[in-house]
């Protein structure tokens, strides 16, 4: 059974511009939740998502933004690049709602951002 | 900043040792426990959970402790190997908050 897949691995950007990273979940998996990682900060929630629907959403900026499609893939969006933004943005699946179903979320290996 | 914490960022042991991370958590309704390894370069890795109806879970060769009283949460790994060398978070269901929260992380390094 393949693993999250998260694409592309790495990205290079400049200030101000956006950036679209994606994230296929677990087969079966419907629930995909975002993550940024940086040294400072360490995993930081961005959202979840379920069925097409954002559950949950951390405490991040409007200019982070996701979706989901009807095949559970995931897609986030940053806009207005900022020089803060450079880290690492896990993608993580699971069965279930993170919460009502209590299910283990398993990570992709990430995307790494720098922003120059 | 973040409840969930680690009160070592590092961690060196003797390959064959038993090793031992801590975590501490402020949130007393937390009903739900994990800790992810992660390796250089990998995403998180599920090693083992705890709901909080228990003290103790065990696992090949890691056991999860889980000390309501004092909202401390521990990763026992028996017999550690270069293999376990990565950074170990532990993270909490909050529940109402619908998300998990993770700790800062504790590198293990595993000297042969």
């Amino acid at each position: 059974k393949a693993g999250v897949t998260q694409t592309p691995r790495y990205l290079i950007k400049t200030r101000g511009q956006q950036v679209t990273l994606s994230c296929s979940p677990i087969s079966g998996h419907r629930s995909v939740s975002w993550y940024q990682q940086t040294p400072g900060q360490g995993l930081q929630f961005l959202f979840e998502y379920f069925s097409e629907t954002q559950r949950n959403k951390g405490n991040f900026p409007g200019r982070f933004s996701g979706r989901q499609f009807s095949n559970s893939r995931s897609e986030m969006n940053v806009s207005t690049l900022e020089l803060g933004d450079s880290a690492l943005y896990l993608c993580a699946s699971s069965f279930g709602l993170g919460v009502l179903a209590k299910n283990i979320q398993y990570f992709g290996a990430g995307t790494r951002l720098s922003v120059l | 900043g973040e409840s969930v914490g680690l009160h070592l960022p590092t961690l060196s042991v003797q390959e064959g040792d038993n090793s031992i991370i801590n975590c501490a958590y402020s949130n007393s309704a937390s009903d739900y426990f994990i800790w992810y390894k992660q390796e250089s370069g990998k995403g998180p890795q599920f090693i083992i959970d705890i709901r909080s109806n228990m003290d103790k879970r065990q696992g090949q060769r890691v056991t999860v402790l889980l000390n309501k009283t004092v909202k401390h949460l521990s990763l026992q790994i028996a017999a550690t190997q270069p293999g376990d060398s990565a950074v170990y978070f532990c993270a909490e269901d909050r529940g109402s908050q619908g998300n998990l929260i993770f700790g800062k992380g504790t590198k293990l390094s595993v000297k042969p």
